[in-house]
C-alpha cells in the first residue's frame, strides 16, 4: 500500500509561477525522496531529504520535511513548461528499506 | 554513465506467450529493482535484488520470474500473463539496497492480449 499521499492530485499554473506540492505519510521514515515522471516514462530523482533534515534546496527546487507532522512539501520556483510532469514523493523506512511511492501530483505548466 | 537501459520499449504478447524484459546498468550498483506501474498510478515494487540475490519478492504471481545473471543485468521472464498485467514495467538500480537514490530506466510498456 502507498505510504505517501500527495496533495493536490492535479495542479495547473502559468509559466513563471511557483508550484507547491505536499506529501503526507503515515509511519516513521529514514528519508523522503521526490521523483518526476514525464508522460508515463522513467522516473527521475529530484531530491532526497533525510529524517534529521528540515529543508533542502537544489536549483529551483526547495523541499521541506516536518517529521512531527509526517509531511513534506516540494516547491518549484519560476516554473517552466518543461516542468510539466507527474511528481511523486517516496518514503524509505522500515527494516527492509523499501521505497514506497505516494499517489503523485500531476503538474501542468501552461506557456 | 548514469543510465539504466531497458529493452524492449514496447511489447505486445498473448496470454500463452513467453517473453523476457531486460534491464542493464553500468554504474556498479549492487541493488536492482523491478516495479510495475499502471496508468495514473504510482510505481509498485515487485522485486529487489541485492548483490545478485533476490532480497524482496512482494508476493508477485509466479508468472513473473526475475533473474539476475550478473551485477549489471536484470531480467524479468513473463509467462502466461493476464490482460490485467498490462502496464509499464520499470527497472531501477541503486548503490545498495534501501536508503540510496534509485536510478530508473525508461520502462517497457507491456500489452497483454
Amino acid at each position: 500500500s502507498q505510504q505517501g499521499e500527495e496533495d493536490p492530485q492535479a495542479l495547473s499554473i502559468q509559466e513563471g509561477e511557483n508550484a507547491t506540492m505536499n506529501c503526507s505519510y503515515k509511519t516513521s521514515i529514514n528519508n523522503l525522496q521526490w521523483y518526476r515522471q514525464n508522460s508515463g516514462r522513467g522516473l527521475v530523482h529530484l531530491i532526497l531529504i533525510r529524517s534529521n533534515e528540515r529543508e533542502k534546496h537544489s536549483g529551483r527546487l526547495r523541499v521541506t520535511l516536518d517529521t512531527s507532522k509526517k509531511s513534506s512539501s516540494l516547491l518549484i520556483t519560476a516554473s517552466r513548461a518543461a516542468d510539466t510532469a507527474s511528481y511523486f514523493c517516496a518514503t524509505v523506512g522500515g527494516s527492509n528499506y523499501k521505497l514506497t511511492f505516494g499517489k503523485g501530483t500531476l503538474l501542468t505548466v501552461n506557456p | 554513465d548514469t543510465e539504466v537501459t531497458q529493452t524492449p520499449k514496447h511489447l505486445v504478447m498473448g496470454m500463452t506467450n513467453k517473453k523476457s524484459l531486460k534491464c542493464e546498468q553500468h554504474m556498479g550498483h549492487r541493488a536492482m529493482y523491478w516495479y510495475k506501474q499502471k496508468a495514473k498510478k504510482p510505481p509498485e515494487l515487485m522485486f529487489v535484488y541485492s548483490y545478485e540475490k533476490l532480497s524482496i519478492n512482494e508476493s508477485v504471481p509466479s508468472r513473473f520470474s526475475p533473474e539476475c545473471p550478473n551485477s549489471s543485468l536484470l531480467n524479468l521472464h513473463l509467462h502466461a500473463l493476464q490482460p490485467e498485467d498490462s502496464a509499464l514495467y520499470l527497472c531501477a538500480s541503486s548503490t545498495s539496497q534501501g536508503t540510496e537514490t534509485q536510478y530508473f530506466g525508461p520502462g517497457t510498456r507491456l500489452l497483454v492480449l
